[in-house]
């Protein structure tokens, strides 16, 4: 069964360092959507993909967080510095016009900034 | 703006019992869907179940049901029969259904613990 790949599953680094997050969603799902979990709360949605087109990056704190989705397949989530409050799991979703708006989630890099 | 609240942060159940979690969302939209969602501990989300507004019918997936209130904005899951393996963080999820390819909002998650 295919399913949404990412990497790293973990990740600890230190406070003004750079991350970065990788996924490969389903193959031929052309939605990508990339959600920030706090812990205690809800997934919350940092940017969403179409293709290679960002279609909505309006919490995404573009001061030190990037994304891209440069031939409109994997994507890489950077942040740079991170900073304390940083520390979540980031979630890599794909969906597909045929799967009732159904999203795919892969299971997660946990970041811990210290 | 949509907003969705989950106001049981833990519940548990024996197994072979009957559990509701509830969810109440608040929206201006006619058309959308709702979703359950689980999270099992270390492992990824998975659907559990979709309701579709303009449905009146509630859905159901084998032992898991809803109970969708569209005028009360509510929206909770019955699980049937708990099984251990349905212990995990559940979230309840909106989405607009204009266009394709929405976002997701989600509810603050409820911890289940199905005891043996």
């Amino acid at each position: 069964e295919a399913e949404v790949a990412q990497s790293p599953r973990y990740k600890i680094t230190e406070k003004s360092q750079a991350v970065a997050f990788w996924c490969d969603p389903i193959s031929g799902h052309a939605t990508l959507y990339w959600y920030r979990q706090i812990l205690g709360q809800g997934p919350e949605l940092l940017v969403q993909f179409q293709d290679e087109s960002v279609v909505d990056d309006s919490q995404l704190p573009k001061d030190r967080f990037s994304a891209e989705r440069l031939k409109g397949v994997d994507s890489t989530l950077k942040i740079q510095p991170a900073e304390l409050g940083d520390s979540a799991m980031y979630l890599c979703a794909s969906s597909s016009p045929g799967d009732r708006e159904e999203q795919f989630f892969g299971p997660g890099t946990r970041l811990t900034v210290l | 703006a949509q907003t969705v609240t989950q106001s049981q942060p833990e519940m548990s159940v024996q197994e072979a019992e009957t559990v509701t979690l509830s969810c109440t969302y608040d929206t201006s939209e006619n058309n959308y869907y709702l979703f359950w969602y689980k999270q099992p501990p270390s492992r990824q989300m998975i659907l559990v179940i979709r309701q579709e507004a303009y449905k009146q019918q509630n859905a159901t997936e084998n032992r898991f049901s809803v109970n969708f209130q569209k005028a009360a904005k509510s929206f909770s899951l019955k699980i049937s029969d708990s099984q251990l393996g349905d212990t995990a963080m559940y979230f309840c999820a909106f989405m607009k259904s204009a266009g394709y390819g929405n976002k997701l909002v989600f509810g603050a998650g409820t911890i289940l613990r199905v005891k043996s």
